[in-house]
């Protein structure tokens, strides 16, 4: 089955900075790689998505590369701002099943 | 309507008792999954349906645990004999298919005491 890895498991970042996850899959029949914010309390949140045929898509602040051979793909966030603070999640969907990351805690200081 | 809704919100049960979390997707959207988050963790896989069948139960902690969904619509979450380790917020998703984007529930927060 689909196993995904997640580093770092925290990120401190000063406002302004960029912040990057990344992320590791092991099915190469996973095809979609969506990346979730989830705020305390709430449920997780899609802030961008990429498909297997895309090596990078970027949403204003936000990016997202896929390497499909080396099975990786990355979330970018630049110029950051104290509401980007939250837990990230990366996800894989192979066969239907939604993988997740372990999560990554960021966390921007003003 | 308008987003994945999720009943109860919270739950606290005995050591022992049965309980029934419910989800009701987006309205329209084929595919439901079912995750177990515990505090300060990941998201867990349980379960995912397209349509009324589920494909991988793999997930599945143990027998105690069952899903199932009708009408390609509701689905429920039984626990059977909980135990303490089952405390957990159990979070819902649907999307229009797979490979879609799948939208949350806000969870259900259980507590077995």
């Amino acid at each position: 089955g689909e196993n995904v890895e997640q580093h770092p498991s925290t990120l401190s970042v000063q406002e302004g900075d960029s912040a990057v996850i990344k992320c590791t899959y092991s099915d190469s029949a996973s095809n979609y790689f969506p990346w979730y914010k989830q705020e305390l309390g709430k449920g997780p949140q899609l802030i961008i998505d990429i498909r297997s045929n895309v090596g990078e898509k970027k949403d204003q602040r936000i990016a997202v590369t896929l390497n499909k051979t080396a099975k990786h793909f990355s979330l970018h966030i630049t110029e950051t701002q104290p509401e980007d603070s939250a837990v990230y999640f990366c996800a894989a969907n192979s066969w239907g099943k939604l993988q997740f990351g372990a999560g990554t805690q960021v966390v921007v200081t003003p | 309507g308008a987003g994945v809704s999720q009943s109860p919100s919270n739950k606290v049960t005995e050591k022992g008792k049965d309980v029934e979390l419910r989800c009701d997707p987006i309205s329209g959207h084929t595919a439901l999954y079912w995750y177990r988050q515990r505090l300060g963790q990941g998201l867990e896989f349980l379960i995912y349906f397209q349509g009324n069948s589920a494909p991988d139960k793999s997930g599945l902690p143990s027998d105690r645990f069952s899903a199932e969904r009708t009408g390609e619509s509701v689905s429920t979450l039984t626990i059977q004999r909980t135990q303490q380790e089952d405390s957990a917020v159990y979070l819902c998703a649907s999307s229009f298919h797979t490979n879609t984007e799948a939208f949350f529930g806000q969870g259900t927060r259980l507590t077995v005491v």
